[in-house]
């Protein structure tokens, strides 16, 4: 069965500071796809990055970098030079096929960036 | 371009009652989804539907119901409210390969069972 784990429940930094979020999964497929999402004070879900289990290159998108290692299960997510903008629960999520019917969401890290 | 549209955006229901929670896109897309969240646990998959007339079970589909007569909307039914189905739930939508943003999701529907 399908599972992500993300051991933070809650981080706080200062502004500026680097942080990483953790994101560990487990699945039997060699087929799948990670995601990371952003959840603000306000609700919304905020699409961040998708990433398919045959593609290990690491990404990077402003401040944000994702670091995805097949063999330790983990698709970790690095956001540079925090600011209070980026204080939000962040959550992790797997799918092991298209249709996004077995789309799995780890139970989120909530990140503080204080001022 | 309205996206994911969830009506209403707040409700309080009484143990019992029964009540429809809105979806609708605009985006022409086949996959749909309800998710509720839960404080620490994540997004749990409640329904979901690859295409109109088409819909299936997901993780915790007890206590609701779905249907898909259109590819625009996809109504989740809770027969019979329950304490335990307070909750937040988002509706969710994507192309059939989940395309490069994968999800988009709704804003939410806050539901208070009481």
């Amino acid at each position: 069965a399908q599972k992500v784990t993300q051991a933070q429940t809650e981080i706080s930094v200062v502004e500026k500071e680097d942080v990483t979020l953790d994101c560990v999964y487990e699945t039997r497929d060699t087929t799948y796809y990670l995601f990371w999402y952003k959840q603000p004070p306000s609700g919304e879900l905020v699409f961040l990055i998708r990433r398919n289990s045959f593609d290990e290159q690491n990404e990077i998108s402003g401040r944000y970098s994702w670091n995805f290692q097949k063999s330790t299960s983990s698709f970790n997510f690095t956001i540079t030079a925090s600011q209070v903008v980026d204080s939000a629960v962040y959550f992790c999520a797997l799918s092991e096929d298209n249709y996004g019917q077995n789309f799995v969401f780890g139970p989120g890290t909530r990140l503080s960036v204080l001022p | 371009n309205a996206g994911v549209t969830q009506t209403p955006k707040f409700q309080v229901l009484k143990t019992g009652q029964s009540m429809t929670l809105q979806c609708a896109q605009d985006m022409n897309h086949e996959y749909m989804s309800w998710y509720r969240q839960d404080p620490g646990m994540g997004l749990r998959l409640i329904h979901y539907s690859v295409g109109a007339g088409i819909t299936d079970q997901g993780e915790v589909p007890n206590g609701y119901n779905v249907s898909r007569s259109t590819t625009e909307d996809f109504p989740l039914r809770l027969l019979s409210a329950a304490p335990s189905q307070t909750s937040v739930y988002f509706c969710a939508s994507s192309y059939r390969t989940t395309g490069p943003y994968g999800y988009t999701f709704g804003s939410g529907t806050r539901l208070t069972v009481v």
